[in-house]
């Protein structure tokens, strides 16, 4: 299993940036994928969820509005677009898979990839 | 919204067993799973569905819940196992929770 991000970079308070997760050494279309990001020195902070079949979508708070997740079953990928982004948005952005379980639980985690938002 | 409480920083003898505790409202009531996440790297789940190891986990690793608090128990911690870890819900509410984190020293 391998999920490997790539879209972070440095982008000024307001604009915009599409981040993509491209999952390899599983079925992906059986799967739920998640993003969560980590910002610098802080704690784990969930941001989306997207069903296998695309057709249960959850944000968190802070993103709700903002953020949008979507997957692409051809290209084994999923993807966040942000918007409106501002300087706290900074942080280490990571896809993950969530297990096959009853609970939550997000067996397989990207490097990330790094976000910066600043002007 | 939901909220989990994690103490900041858990120190631990080489050997010893280290107790982390995750304390929220009716929490033995939901599954509860753990991550470790050692410095520079992504997290690791640990423990799912409350208390069972994904495979690889070695078995020093367990975990419990019951009440408000879920307790990830390391037994005859290593001084590999120092690292930063965070326990996660689900709540209809706000969706996936994760709490604020310990940071387990061992020396």
């Amino acid at each position: 299993v391998q999920l490997v991000e790539s879209g972070g970079g440095l982008v000024q308070p307001g604009g915009s940036l599409r981040l993509s997760c491209e999952a390899s050494g599983f079925t992906f279309n059986s799967y739920s994928m998640k993003w969560v990001r980590q910002a610098p020195g802080k704690g784990l902070e969930w941001l989306s969820h997207i069903s296998s079949d695309s057709k249960t979508i959850y944000y968190g708070d802070s993103v709700k509005g903002r953020f949008t997740t979507s997957r692409d079953t051809v290209r084994n990928s999923v993807y966040l677009q942000m918007n409106s982004l501002r300087p706290g948005d900074t942080a280490l952005y990571y896809c993950a898979r969530g297990k096959l379980s009853e609970g939550p639980g997000f067996d397989y985690w990207g490097q990330g990839t790094l976000v910066t938002v600043s002007s | 919204s939901y909220e989990l409480t994690q103490a900041p920083a858990v120190s631990v003898a080489p050997g010893q067993t280290a107790s982390i505790t995750c304390s929220g409202d009716k929490l033995g009531r939901k599954y509860v799973c753990w991550y470790q996440q050692k410095a520079g790297q992504s997290p690791l789940l640990v423990i799912y569905e409350s208390t069972k190891r994904p495979s690889g986990i070695p078995d020093r690793f367990s975990g419990s819940n019951s009440g408000n608090t879920a307790t990830l128990t390391i037994s005859g911690t290593r001084t590999t196992d120092e690292a930063d870890y965070y326990c996660q819900v689900w709540d209809s509410g706000p969706g996936y929770v994760f709490g604020g984190g310990t940071k387990v020293t061992v020396l």
